[in-house]
């Protein structure tokens, strides 16, 4: 069975400072992982995904995760924090294809923006 | 840019009454989903549907729920007789492939019951 584990479930960060939002997943097969962000009131919006390929993977609004398989995590970076980054941030398993299609997903975490 | 919709918005039911969660995929996506998120908790699948048939369902999709693609671009979940633990934001998804495709998810209905 698939399991995601998000440190934290608010981080504050003040604006132009770095954003790490640390996700841990486990899972017996290799792993697709994801980042979806959800702004107030809205569905949740892919930022990036990991699928085998290589491990330090860009997405969008200058968000980039690196796959670690040894330390198994998938920890979201961003060097300088944007007042609009302000959002809920979840974290997201797969497995490769057999099985549930589903996502598993993390708690989430609130990231604040302080001005 | 295509996105996936669903109705209502919210959803007040009382308990025991049947409630339908409607969602409209992306026209050329062939998988669809289900998730729920209970307040303060995380996103939960429910069930995928591919081929007008379901593909996979968690513990969580007991009898008491139902999917159905009614039409070819609606995607509904039923709910038979709610319970007040059914309160929570259900989120519709689509994707055009297994695995690595993105799912896109639908804005949700956050369901009230009574």
């Amino acid at each position: 069975a698939q399991s995601v584990t998000q440190l934290g479930s608010h981080v504050s960060v003040s604006e132009g400072a770095l954003v790490l939002l640390r996700c841990n997943y486990s899972s017996s097969v290799p792993p697709y992982l994801f980042w979806y962000v959800q702004y107030p009131n809205q569905g949740l919006q892919l930022l990036l995904k990991y699928t085998s390929a290589a491990t330090l993977v860009k997405g969008i609004n200058g968000f980039e995760a690196e796959f670690k398989k040894s330390e198994t995590s998938f920890h979201l970076t961003k060097p300088s924090a944007h007042m609009s980054d302000a959002a809920e941030y979840f974290c997201a398993v797969s497995d490769s294809g057999g099985g549930a299609d589903g996502l598993t997903f993390g708690k989430g975490t609130h990231l604040i923006i302080q001005p | 840019e295509p996105e996936v919709t669903q109705t209502p918005s919210h959803q007040v039911t009382q308990m025991g009454q049947e409630v339908i969660l409607r969602c409209v995929p992306i026209s050329n996506h062939l998988y669809f989903y289900w998730y729920r998120q209970i307040l303060g908790q995380k996103v939960e699948f429910l069930v995928s549907f591919y081929n007008n048939e379901i593909s996979e369902k968690s513990e969580i999709f007991d009898d008491q729920f139902s999917v159905e693609r009614p039409d070819g671009s609606n995607f509904t979940l039923k709910i038979r007789s709610t319970k007040l633990e059914d309160s929570a934001m259900y989120f519709c998804a689509s994707t055009g492939g297994r695995g690595a495709d993105t799912q896109y998810f639908g804005p949700g209905t956050r369901l009230t019951v009574l």
